[in-house]
């Protein structure tokens, strides 16, 4: 398995402008999360699905943020207008819920500059 | 509000000596607690998990401890090598579902 893909690797844009960041998870999982990583906060879950279903959105910054995943194969996280405080680098990650391991699987990341 | 501590931000260790990393947890319960490692530029990946019901876990040079009463982990890398370097992350987990919080990481440096 490839494991989780994530893309663009790198993304660079204006302030204002809209964002879209798209994941993979790997085949068979049935949970996705997506997550932000900063110097000063850390890594943050944004939001996660459970079986496609948004289950805890509630670290979703604010509602220029919004995430979508219309199939057990794909999911995307949209910034919509996007600001220069929203630069960092965005994880998407899966994992196998209802297993004893509930480890999960990170993608390579998406690093977001807005300038 | 529920709070992760990790010790310091960054440990430095000479090789083959053993690395000692702290979690510390508030205002939470978790199931499970689980240690991620990250490497710059690359996504956490998974190391260990623990369950509240163990006290310790071990897989090779690596030994997890979890101690509900001290509301602690230790995370332990014994015979240290510079390969070890990197970010290690803790996370707690609830009983609920698999959303985990994220400590802020400690980066440990092996040098040789």
């Amino acid at each position: 398995d490839a494991g989780v893909i994530q893309s663009p690797r790198h993304e660079v844009t204006e302030m204002g402008q809209e964002v879209t960041l798209r994941c993979k998870p790997i085949s068979g999982h049935n949970s996705l999360f997506w997550y932000r990583q900063t110097m000063m906060r850390g890594l943050e879950l944004l939001i996660y699905f459970n079986n496609n279903v948004p289950i805890d959105d509630s670290g979703m910054p604010e509602d220029r943020f919004s995430a979508k995943m219309p199939n057990a194969s794909f999911s995307t996280l949209k910034i919509q207008p996007s600001e220069p405080r929203d630069s960092a680098v965005y994880f998407c990650a899966s994992s196998l819920a209802g297993t004893r391991s509930h480890e999960q699987y990170f993608g390579p990341g998406t690093r977001l500059t807005v300038t | 509000s529920q709070k992760i501590e990790q010790n310091s931000e960054a440990l430095n260790i000479q090789e083959g000596k053993t690395a000692t990393l702290t979690c510390n947890y508030t205002n939470y319960s978790p199931a499970y607690l689980q240690w991620y490692r990250q490497d710059p530029g690359r996504g956490p990946v998974f190391l260990l998990l623990i369950r509240e019901n163990e006290k310790e876990k071990r897989k090779e040079r690596l030994k997890v401890t979890f101690d509900t009463t001290l509301k602690q982990s230790l995370f332990h890398i014994t015979a240290s090598q510079p390969a070890d370097s990197a970010t290690y992350l803790c996370a707690p987990a609830n009983q609920a579902g698999t959303a985990l919080i994220f400590g802020k990481g400690t980066t440990l440096s092996v040098s040789s």
